[in-house]
């Protein structure tokens, strides 16, 4: 079974300011994916940024980037340029590579990001 | 885009009775979507992933009599709470996946209170 670990409950940011949001997992899969996604006020689930675990390059998405470490399972996601709207929980999740369709997430436990002006 | 629509956002009911909720994917055609239910402050829980034309399958711990999943279409599934208690107050989110994407789209979630 997998894992996901967010050591962080809260982080608080200024806004314009960069913030680092820790993530590990474990996983005995060689391959899968991984995801951060966040759920502000609204709840609505938003993905944030996707990396595969394949690829050694580090995902971005714009204001966001990962620092994925396979060997040492870990996957972290940095923001940059902090905004307002940015203040969500944000979850770091796993899924395995199962064949062409949609698989299982697993999530981390959160971690609530304010963006203070 | 891949879209998700749940319904109804909000719902409130009496202890004992049931309830549905359902999740349409709009703009695909989703053999797989997913159940999750989420407590204030903590994360997403799978429940049971639904699967178009067979059986869901259940999380450990969930009880599929209590919580019946119907996948009847390629763009349709719905969770049913039956005999709806307090306890069962929360915030259930589906997702389904564009086949081949490997991404995952939510709804944007209901929140179920029973009195």
């Amino acid at each position: 079974a997998q894992t996901v670990t967010q050591s962080q409950p809260e982080m608080s940011v200024q806004e314009a300011e960069t913030v680092t949001l820790s993530c590990t997992y474990d996983t005995s899969e060689s391959n899968y994916y991984l995801f951060w996604y966040k759920q502000p006020p609204s709840r609505q689930m938003i993905l944030v940024i996707r990396q595969e675990a394949y690829k050694q390059q580090n995902a971005t998405e714009n204001r966001f980037s990962v620092n994925f470490q396979k060997a040492a399972k870990s996957f972290s996601l940095k923001i940059s340029d902090s905004q307002l709207g940015d203040t969500a929980m944000y979850f770091c999740a796993f899924m395995k590579r199962y064949g062409t369709s949609g698989s299982r997430l697993t999530f981390g436990e959160g971690t609530q990001l304010t963006v203070n002006p | 885009g891949a879209v998700v629509s749940q319904h109804p956002s909000r719902v409130i009911c009496k202890s004992g009775t049931s309830v549905k909720i359902e999740c349409r994917s709009l703009d695909f055609q989703a053999t797989t979507m997913f159940w999750y239910r989420q407590f204030p402050k903590q994360s997403l829980m799978l429940m049971a992933t639904s699967n178009e034309g067979s059986k869901a399958t259940y999380e450990q711990g969930v009880e599929k009599d209590k919580f019946l999943i119907n996948h009847a279409s390629l763009t349709l599934s719905t969770l049913t709470v039956t005999s709806a208690h307090p306890e069962d107050s929360s915030f259930y989110i589906c997702s389904a996946s564009r086949s081949g994407a490997n991404v995952l789209t939510f709804g944007a979630g209901s929140r179920l209170t029973v009195l």
